[in-house]
């Protein structure tokens, strides 16, 4: 059973600061893997989507990338501003894609002014 | 364009009343659809998914059902609500197949049951 994992639980930083967001997971056949942002009583919304045969995948400030060898994903977020101030949600869809999508718990960042 | 609704936003219920929360989708034809509870300190929990009218797989027996009587409509439902049925419900759709789409989600049902 496919099981998705997320490190650190929350994170504080300065603005302005680089970070990463870790995500693994158990399985690597997986079909794509997709990253969402939730603010605070709100749905998701997704930030980018890295297909199995895909390396990485690029929005604005936001870069993914993807090892499914090693069953790992990171979310790089560069010059960060309150307004990223969020739960960052990483999911993995298994297999041929029929399967539903497998969440971790999430990060909860917070970007200090 | 695609677009998903749900309704309502916020829904204060008593204990051991029925529930229905509806999700639609609009701009496209045979999609999956998925009902997702987020409880408080918890991760996403899928409860169901339908790949097709009438086809409903369910992940986590409870008193929750849900229906989809038209394509690109997915019904939530339970006859009698408990405590423990509190939570974030959000719905959402995928194409199938392709691994260059996603899941978009709706806006979520804040459910409270009192």
């Amino acid at each position: 059973k496919q099981e998705v994992t997320q490190i650190p639980a929350a994170l504080s930083v300065p603005e302005g600061e680089n970070l990463v967001l870790n995500c693994s997971f158990t399985d690597s056949a997986i079909y794509n893997l997709q990253w969402f942002r939730q603010d605070p009583g709100k749905g998701l919304t997704s930030l980018l989507l890295i297909q199995s045969s895909q390396r990485e995948q690029t929005s604005g400030r936001l870069n993914a990338s993807l090892d499914k060898s090693s069953g790992r994903s990171t979310l790089y977020i560069a010059a960060s501003q309150p307004g990223d101030s969020a739960t960052y949600l990483c999911a993995v869809r298994q297999g041929t894609g029929n399967t539903p999508l497998v969440f971790g718990k999430g990060t909860r960042l917070s970007v200090i002014a | 364009s695609q677009t998903i609704h749900q309704w309502p936003a916020t829904l204060v219920q008593p204990v051991g009343s029925p529930l229905s929360l509806e999700c639609t989708v609009e701009g496209t034809s045979n999609p999956n659809l998925y009902w997702y509870r987020q409880a408080a300190g918890r991760g996403l929990q899928l409860l169901f998914y339908s790949v097709g009218i009438g086809q409903i797989s369910s992940e986590v027996p409870q008193n929750l059902s849900a229906s989809r009587p038209q394509d690109r409509q997915f019904i939530l439902s339970s006859k009698k609500l408990l405590l423990s049925d509190s939570g974030f419900y959000l719905c959402a759709w995928s194409v199938r197949p392709g691994p260059a789409y996603g899941y978009t989600f709706g806006s979520g049902t804040r459910l409270t049951v009192v």
